[in-house]
C-alpha cells in the first residue's frame, strides 16, 4: 500500500530535550515536506526537500532541522524543543515539486511542557 | 489578506442536502487540492484540479482558473461527511524561487452534518 509513515503519533516531551519525528514514503516520491498546524492559524510549512541531499526552510523554520540522506525518509529534527513548539506535525511527499497529489502522514501530536 | 480564502468557515447541514465549500486564490497556481480532515487529525487528499471538473462519487470539484475560484460539492451529505474540508494550492513555477511547488493552504471549513 503507498503510504507515508509518521511516527510517533502521539509524544510529551520537556523543554530542551532533542527529540526526531520520523517519516518514510514507499512511492518513491521526490518531493517530501513538513507541516505543522495550530488553532486559528492552519497548516504552515516548516521543511521541503525536492529530492535527496536538497532541503529548504519553508514559513516557520526555526528551532526545526530536517535532513534527506535516502529519498524515502525525512526526518525532522528539534534540538532543543520549546512549548512553543507544541503542535500536530504533518509529513507529506508528493511525486514531485513540479505536479502530482501529495500523500500525507497520519500527523504527530506533540507536546512540550 | 490571505493568500488562499475558504467560505464559510463553519456550515451545519441536515443530512440529505447539498454542500457547497468555496476557495478563492490570488496566487498563480499549478493545482488545487481539496483536503478532509477528520476528527482525530489524519488528512486525506480528496482532489487535485487543475482544470475543469471532477467528480468521485457524491463529491463533486470544480475550478474556474480566470476566476481563481474553485468549489468542493458534496450531493445528499451524510453524517460521515463531517470534518474540515481544505483548499491547498501549489505555487506555479513562475511564482519563482522558493516559492515554486509550495502549498498553501485555507483555513478550513468546518462542516458537521446532522442526522
Amino acid at each position: 500500500e503507498a503510504q507515508v509513515t509518521q511516527n510517533p503519533r502521539y509524544l510529551i516531551t520537556v523543554t530542551g530535550k532533542k527529540l526526531t519525528v520520523t517519516c518514510s514514503q514507499n512511492m518513491n516520491h521526490e518531493y517530501m515536506s513538513w507541516y505543522r498546524q495550530d488553532p486559528g492559524l492552519g497548516l504552515r510549512q516548516i521543511y521541503y526537500s525536492m529530492n535527496v541531499e536538497v532541503t529548504d526552510k519553508g514559513d516557520v523554520p526555526e528551532g526545526y532541522k530536517v535532513s534527506r540522506k535516502e529519498k524515502r525518509n525525512f526526518p525532522l529534527i528539534l534540538e532543543s524543543p520549546s512549548p512553543n513548539q507544541t503542535s500536530l506535525y504533518f509529513c507529506a511527499s508528493s511525486l514531485s515539486r513540479a505536479g502530482g497529489g501529495y500523500t500525507f502522514g497520519s500527523g504527530t501530536r506533540l507536546t512540550v511542557v | 489578506k490571505n493568500e488562499v480564502e475558504q467560505s464559510p468557515q463553519n456550515l451545519t447541514a441536515q443530512e440529505g442536502e447539498f454542500i457547497t465549500i468555496n476557495c478563492s486564490y490570488s496566487v498563480g497556481i499549478s493545482a488545487l487540492h481539496w483536503l478532509q480532515q477528520h476528527p482525530g487529525g489524519g488528512i486525506v487528499s480528496l482532489f487535485m484540479l487543475s482544470s475543469g471538473k471532477k467528480k468521485h462519487g457524491r463529491l463533486i470539484a470544480t475550478i474556474n482558473i480566470q476566476e481563481k475560484h474553485s468549489s468542493l460539492h458534496i450531493t445528499a451529505s451524510h453524517p460521515r461527511d463531517s470534518a474540515v474540508y481544505i483548499c491547498a494550492v501549489r505555487n506555479a513555477p513562475n511564482a519563482g524561487g522558493t516559492s515554486y511547488g509550495k502549498l498553501t493552504f485555507g483555513q478550513g471549513t468546518i462542516l458537521t452534518v446532522h442526522p
